[in-house]
């Protein structure tokens, strides 16, 4: 299995508080993301990052951030956590050449539940 | 990023070939198909990709039409633990900052007894 942790697994937090995800790599891919996933929604892009403090936006930024000050950390950030970010947060890595086999590799996900 | 379409489920008797397919009809020539799957509630696995020519691995075969406007994922011999969500995806080749991986609804496969 690829080396790619997340952390917190669980959390539960209070609605207007922020809340920081961790994925964490040992592989030194350039590529990381971060998704949510909802019933009926299937995965859905939040923030990407192709390269240390490189970011860009996905599907779902908005009331989001992220960081990257250094390879094997991207960092996802609620500033303000509302009920309807309540979700599952999968973090994914990848290494994207047309030499590599570039498939993205997955976290076990993070359960955040906004009350 | 080319877009997919995918049927939203499909049934597969257990011990039998699974056919799933995608079409992705505004691909580019820089663009590779690829194929995960996410079982219950875990990060999605990679199965396959392609980008003209027919795939095989262990896990799959991948079929690409010659104009590459669509796909089917082969699984020889379903069993029941390839019941999960397959997702299809088409991405660049190259490396570029446009490295966006986005998944579609994908197809729920339920392998029955």
């Amino acid at each position: 299995d690829a080396g790619i942790t997340q952390s917190p697994r669980h959390k539960v937090t209070e609605t207007g508080t922020p809340v920081t995800l961790r994925c964490h790599q040992t592989e030194n891919h350039r590529y990381m993301y971060w998704y949510r996933q909802d019933p009926g929604h299937g995965l859905r892009l939040i923030h990407y990052s192709y390269g240390v403090k490189d970011t860009d936006k996905g599907e779902v930024s908005d009331g989001y951030s992220v960081s990257r000050s250094k390879t094997e950390d991207f960092l996802l950030t609620l500033e303000s956590a509302t009920s309807s970010q309540t979700s599952v947060y999968f973090c994914a890595i990848s290494e994207f050449s047309y030499r590599a086999r570039a498939e993205a590799f997955f976290g076990q996900g993070t359960r955040l539940t906004v009350v | 990023d080319a877009k997919t379409t995918q049927p939203p489920s499909m049934d597969c008797a257990e011990g039998r070939a699974a056919n799933l397919p995608c079409n992705h009809s505004t691909i580019s020539g820089n663009e590779y198909v690829y194929w995960y799957r996410q079982i219950h509630s875990q990060g999605p696995q990679y199965i396959i990709h392609g980008l003209k020519n027919n795939e095989t691995n262990e896990m799959a075969s991948l079929i690409i039409t010659e104009d590459r406007k669509s796909s089917t994922l082969i699984l020889p011999h379903a069993t029941l633990r390839d019941t999960a969500v397959y997702y299809c995806i088409v991405r660049f080749k190259e490396t570029s900052n446009t490295g966006k991986l986005i998944f579609g609804q994908g197809t729920t496969l339920q392998v029955k007894p």
